[in-house]
């Protein structure tokens, strides 16, 4: 099966300081990757969509110049989580899709913030 | 818009017990159906789908029928294990564009 992964896996950091999650789609080229944010014992939370060149896809709510977010190639999409507080404290998840519409998700990242 | 509701946690059962989880949706038009499942710490596997009505998806022992007439996806496994523990999402999607979750619902199993 598709396999996407995920680094880090978990990160403790300074308020104030920015933080990169790896995206990795391993053994598919992934056109699409999305981004989710969940809270403990909450569902995920849709963040952005970023397609493979362009620009990222944020949903209502979400502040774009806080989440960046790059899709570089068709195996890899990054995260960066700018200038963290304590309130950005949670578990992070990505998705990657390929030619069919089944998304494969990363195992997570839990980023704590200082 | 498009929504998923789930039946509410948590859910706890004795080993080898009949499980259902209960997932219905609100869309318009068709969508394809999915749940998920998420073993503590851990990401979420795709643990089946369907994605016209009457299919049926099923894998590890769990199935999901899609029932168009009632806007249904009910979980259902026979005999649930240990290993089963986990919290299950229910999730539609149309086509290309982008999942929406219901709320999951948290399954432990009792030895």
């Amino acid at each position: 099966g598709a396999v996407v992964s995920q680094h880090p896996s978990r990160v403790i950091c300074k308020s104030g300081t920015s933080v990169k999650i790896e995206c990795r789609s391993l053994d598919f080229q992934a056109t699409t990757m999305f981004w989710y944010r969940q809270f403990p014992k909450q569902s995920l939370m849709l963040m952005a969509t970023s397609n493979e060149g362009s620009k990222a896809t944020y949903e209502q709510g979400v502040e774009k110049d806080k989440f960046l977010i790059n899709h570089a190639s068709l195996t890899l999409s990054t995260l960066t989580v700018t200038s963290a507080h304590p309130e950005d404290s949670s578990f992070y998840i990505c998705s990657a899709r390929g030619q069919s519409e089944t998304q494969y998700f990363g195992p997570g990242t839990r980023l704590l913030v200082l | 818009g498009d929504s998923v509701t789930q039946m509410e946690g948590p859910v706890t059962l004795s080993e080898e017990a009949f499980l259902t989880i209960n997932c219905t949706y609100t869309a318009t038009g068709y969508p394809s159906l999915f749940w998920y499942v998420q073993y503590p710490g851990e990401g979420l596997q795709l643990l089946l789908k369907a994605t016209k009505a009457d299919d049926k998806g099923s894998n590890k022992g769990f199935e999901a029928t899609y029932r168009k007439e009632t806007t249904s996806f009910h979980l259902e496994k026979g005999s649930v294990q240990v290993s089963d523990s986990a919290v299950y999402f229910c999730a539609l999607s149309f086509g290309n564009e982008k999942l929406t979750f219901g709320t999951g619902t948290r399954l432990t199993i009792i030895p």
